[in-house]
């Protein structure tokens, strides 16, 4: 069975530093990845993904990630860290056999501090 | 404006009775989703349909369920048979090809049992 892992529950950065939420995955055949943002009471927003290609994803409001096959991950950063990216973020990810559903991690909650 | 309304956004529900959430999408998916979020639990999958008239169980379907008469609408009905039913429910919906296409989510209903 598939599986996304985010180790940290956690994570504080200082505002302007910059910030990494990490996500590892386990998929058969080769993995559709994804990274959601949810602020308080408001359902998610798609922020990027990973399908095929570059292993540099560029998403909105300036994140990125990097897809790193060897080691099943696909963390999510930015350079500068902003006050308002202070949210609960979710990476998920699918194989493309498309044969089971999308898979959610457990969620990382990002502060930044002023 | 395209999007996937939810309604209500807070619903209260007493013991033994049956409630239904409301989710309508008008960014003509093909594909909808009903998740419930927990603290620390990430998204659970509950019921799934790819197109009218079919559906599928996802992981926590037991105490759900749902109808899909048309492509705009998947209401959720969530019965007595769940039994612990409190939590905030994510409806979502995706166009074809299911796979690899970012999900869209509702604003969502926090269901509360008194």
């Amino acid at each position: 069975a598939q599986s996304v892992a985010q180790p940290e529950d956690q994570v504080n950065v200082a505002e302007g530093n910059p910030l990494t939420v990490k996500c590892t995955y386990s998929v058969s055949g080769n993995p559709y990845l994804f990274w959601y943002v949810q602020y308080p009471n408001r359902g998610l927003q798609f922020l990027l993904k990973y399908i095929t290609g570059d292993n540099l994803v560029k998403g909105s409001y300036g994140f990125e990630a990097e897809f790193n096959k060897s080691q099943t991950s696909f963390h999510l950063k930015k350079p500068s860290a902003l006050v308002s990216d202070s949210a609960l973020y979710f990476c998920a990810g699918e194989s493309n056999f498309g044969n089971e559903k999308l898979t959610f991690g457990t969620g990382t909650r990002l502060t930044i501090i002023p | 404006d395209g999007g996937i309304t939810q309604s209500p956004k807070y619903l209260f529900r007493k013991e033994g009775q049956n409630v239904t959430l409301s989710c309508e999408q008008n960014l003509n998916h093909d594909a909808m989703y009903w998740y419930r979020q927990d603290p620390g639990q990430g998204l659970r999958l509950i019921y799934y349909s790819q197109i009218v008239n079919d559906f599928q169980k996802g992981d926590i379907a037991e105490g759900y369920s749902v109808s899909r008469e048309k492509k705009e609408s998947f209401p959720l009905t969530v019965t007595s048979a769940q039994k612990n039913p409190t939590a905030f429910y994510l409806c979502a919906s995706t166009r074809a090809p299911r796979y690899h296409n970012e999900q869209f989510f509702g604003p969502g209903t926090r269901l509360t049992v008194l």
